[in-house]
């Protein structure tokens, strides 16, 4: 057991710039979720993949935010034209469905995103 | 509209007491409860958790108690150390939402005192 492994760990970037992170999942784990942290915050959901499907997407995911899961494994979150409010840690959790559905996510360390 | 709520920003114990966390919520349909621990510049890592059948759930040096007339969770920490110094986060999800996502509340800075 790897855990779930994210990259890169910060991102410095201008604003209007697009940025893409990416997560590894725990090997054996069908279930990724991407989740947004501010300061003083928890985490707060942005989207859920079962496999490589895409089930729900927060809110908070504008257009310019869209997530992809090819076959299931990885998964990258991309943010286009980057704006000063996006700055945030972004974490990646994955869990194992289990016989009761509810299974405790694990997370990664994240990727912080400055926007300048 | 803050569904799960830690109104306490921060606690203070002295090493070997007893630390108590608390977690309030506000949705009836939650039907599963973790905590979380978590350092400075790393990920949220699982500590214990609770399905609403329950009432209690005991791992080594925590236990979790769960409230559901109340809508209160709390996490006690026996005896405290100072390794336990971190912020917690209480979440919470529903099986009827189909995704098991979390609401998390902001959590609860403790220092433990040497």
């Amino acid at each position: 057991d790897t855990g779930v492994s994210q990259n890169p760990r910060h991102k410095i970037t201008k604003r209007g710039q697009n940025v893409t992170f990416r997560c590894d999942p725990i090997s054996e784990h069908n279930r990724l979720y991407w989740y947004r942290q501010t300061l003083g915050q928890g985490p707060e959901f942005l989207t859920y993949f079962q496999n490589e499907a895409q089930l729900e997407k927060s809110r908070l995911l504008s257009d310019r935010f869209s997530a992809e899961r090819p076959k299931g494994s990885f998964s990258t979150l991309e943010i286009q034209r980057t704006e000063q409010g996006d700055s945030a840690m972004y974490l990646c959790a994955s869990s194992s469905s289990g016989w009761s559905g509810n299974q405790p996510q694990h997370f990664g360390d994240g990727t912080r995103l400055s926007i300048l | 509209d803050q569904q799960v709520k830690q109104n306490s920003p921060s606690l203070s114990v002295q090493e070997g007491r007893i630390s108590i966390l608390n977690c309030d919520y506000t949705n009836s349909m939650f039907d599963y409860f973790l905590w979380y621990k978590k350092y400075p510049a790393e990920g949220p890592t699982f500590l214990i958790s609770i399905s609403s059948i329950k009432d209690k759930n005991e791992d080594g040096r925590f236990t979790v108690f769960l409230n559901k007339s109340a809508k209160h969770l709390s996490l006690h920490i026996v005896p405290s150390q100072p390794g336990d110094s971190a912020v917690y986060f209480c979440a919470a999800s529903s099986s009827t939402s189909g995704t098991y996502k979390y609401i998390f509340g902001t959590g609860t800075r403790l220092k433990v005192l040497a």
